[in-house]
């Protein structure tokens, strides 16, 4: 079974800081792996997410990502945040579960928290 | 081209009242997947269907919650005799296909608030 935990509640930083959102998972299949970003009292959009090939994945808003095999790992990162990055960031990871569905599994989310 | 569209956004319950959620997938799309948000709980996947079809039920709560998708109209998640514990935020997402790595795209939310 698959399962996503996102270690970190909560993370403060300043503005123009640099920042990583830590996401580790379980899986024993090929996986694939999401980030989503949650702004107040709306849905989910995707930031990013990785399939295959390159480890390294670029996403909207100057986000990238690092899927880390051995380490299953998939940490947010970005050089330099801005007020308006505060929100509920989630990890989420998908592998083919009986019957032939990738339904994804999220983790708890990180509140990124960005101070002037 | 709209996005995964549910309403209400809001819903206030009394206890032992139901409520009925109901989402409008993205055009072109024929797969729903509802997941329930809770405070500290990130989102929880509850089910996944297709078209007149229950596909993957494992996360609804056994009783009171069911889910449909008919032929015509949208998605309806329905919950009856709510309870306080039933307060949470829905959402609903949709997909064009399955097939690995998919992505599935988010509506904005209902907000149930059970008193």
């Amino acid at each position: 079974a698959q399962s996503v935990t996102q270690l970190d509640s909560q993370v403060p930083v300043f503005e123009e800081a640099p920042v990583e959102l830590r996401c580790n998972y379980s899986s024993s299949v090929s996986v694939y792996l999401f980030w989503y970003v949650q702004y107040p009292n709306q849905g989910l959009q995707l930031l990013l997410k990785y399939l295959s090939g390159s480890t390294l994945v670029k996403g909207i808003n100057g986000f990238e990502a690092e899927f880390n095999k051995s380490q299953t790992s998939f940490h947010l990162r970005k050089p330099s945040v801005h007020i308006s990055d505060t929100a509920e960031y989630f990890c989420a990871v998908s592998d083919e579960r009986s019957g032939g569905s990738y339904i994804p599994t999220f983790g708890r989310g990180t509140s990124l928290i960005v101070h002037p | 081209n709209a996005g995964v569209m549910q309403n209400p956004r809001h819903l206030v319950r009394r206890r032992g009242q139901e409520a009925r959620l109901r989402c409008s997938p993205m055009k072109g799309h024929s797969h729903v997947y509802w997941y329930r948000q809770l405070p500290e709980e990130g989102l929880k996947f509850m089910v996944y269907l297709q078209k007149e079809n229950i596909i993957d039920e494992s996360g609804m709560p056994k009783e009171r919650f069911s889910a449909e998708f008919p032929k015509e109209g949208p998605s309806i998640l329905r919950i009856q005799q709510v309870v306080r514990g039933d307060s949470a935020a829905y959402f609903c997402a949709s997909s064009p296909r399955i097939r690995a790595g998919n992505t599935i795209y988010f509506g904005e939310g209902s907000w149930l608030t059970v008193v």
